[in-house]
């Protein structure tokens, strides 16, 4: 699966948007991103995942460049329970779901 | 519809102790996974099953973790002896499929080995 490369942490003020980069220059034709989040003393939770369209769901919105190599996490209208680890996988659809790979996420804060 | 259930949600034992953490995965998932997390980082998948049977289990350190999934519903994950580095965050979880992409966790256990 292709690396993943996120920046470590980023601040965000509630009721603006939040938007979290992910570069994935090596990501195959067949691969899929994926996007988890982590509250603290959770575990991860799936949020949303695209191959080349725009994709849009109660949670957030992710949009992926035309050339596949970066994307962008949305979350419209931040507020504090969004303070979280996000995640952003890259992965071939359609095989074994844990071959998955964990980085160190993004650390986003929301803050008041 | 309930979650991936964990217990304990802590643990501390001594070095060369040996623990146990305990999962039951949503009702129906036929797929379930143990992941590793140390502290800032992201999980490291450990050994995954599929039904009873284990699909992969390269990172698992075998000389002291083992885990068992005997009915194919609930699962344990052992550790004997345990090390200090094994102090670290253990998360369960599950998805209906081998190839689904949503991965449903539980609240993991703490494991604090002194």
């Amino acid at each position: 699966d292709a690396k993943t490369t996120q920046p470590t942490s980023m601040d965000c003020a509630e009721g603006r948007a939040a938007n979290l980069p992910c570069n994935h220059s090596t990501i195959s034709g067949n691969e899929y991103v994926y996007w988890y989040r982590q509250i603290h003393s959770q575990g991860p939770q799936y949020i949303i995942h695209g191959l080349k369209n725009n994709e849009t769901n109660e949670m957030a919105s992710l949009i992926i460049t035309e050339d596949r190599k970066s994307s962008t996490l949305i979350l419209p209208h931040a507020t504090l329970r969004d303070t979280a680890v996000y995640y952003c996988i890259v992965r071939v659809a359609n095989t074994n779901a844990g071959k998955s790979t964990f980085g160190d996420g993004t650390t986003l804060t929301v803050k008041p | 519809e309930a979650g991936v259930a964990q217990s304990p949600r802590y643990k501390i034992i001594e070095k060369r102790q040996s623990v146990a953490f305990w999962c039951n995965p949503i009702s129906g998932h036929a797929t379930l996974y143990w992941y590793q997390q140390i502290l800032g980082q992201g999980p490291k998948l450990l050994i995954q099953f599929q039904n009873n049977g284990v699909v992969d289990d390269s990172q698992l350190p075998k000389d002291r973790f083992s885990a068992e999934r005997l009915k194919g519903v609930d699962s344990t994950l052992k550790i004997q002896p345990a090390k200090l580095e094994d102090s670290a965050v253990y998360l369960c979880a599950s998805s209906d499929h081998l190839v689904n992409e949503k991965l449903f966790f539980g609240s993991g256990t703490q494991l604090s080995v002194l």
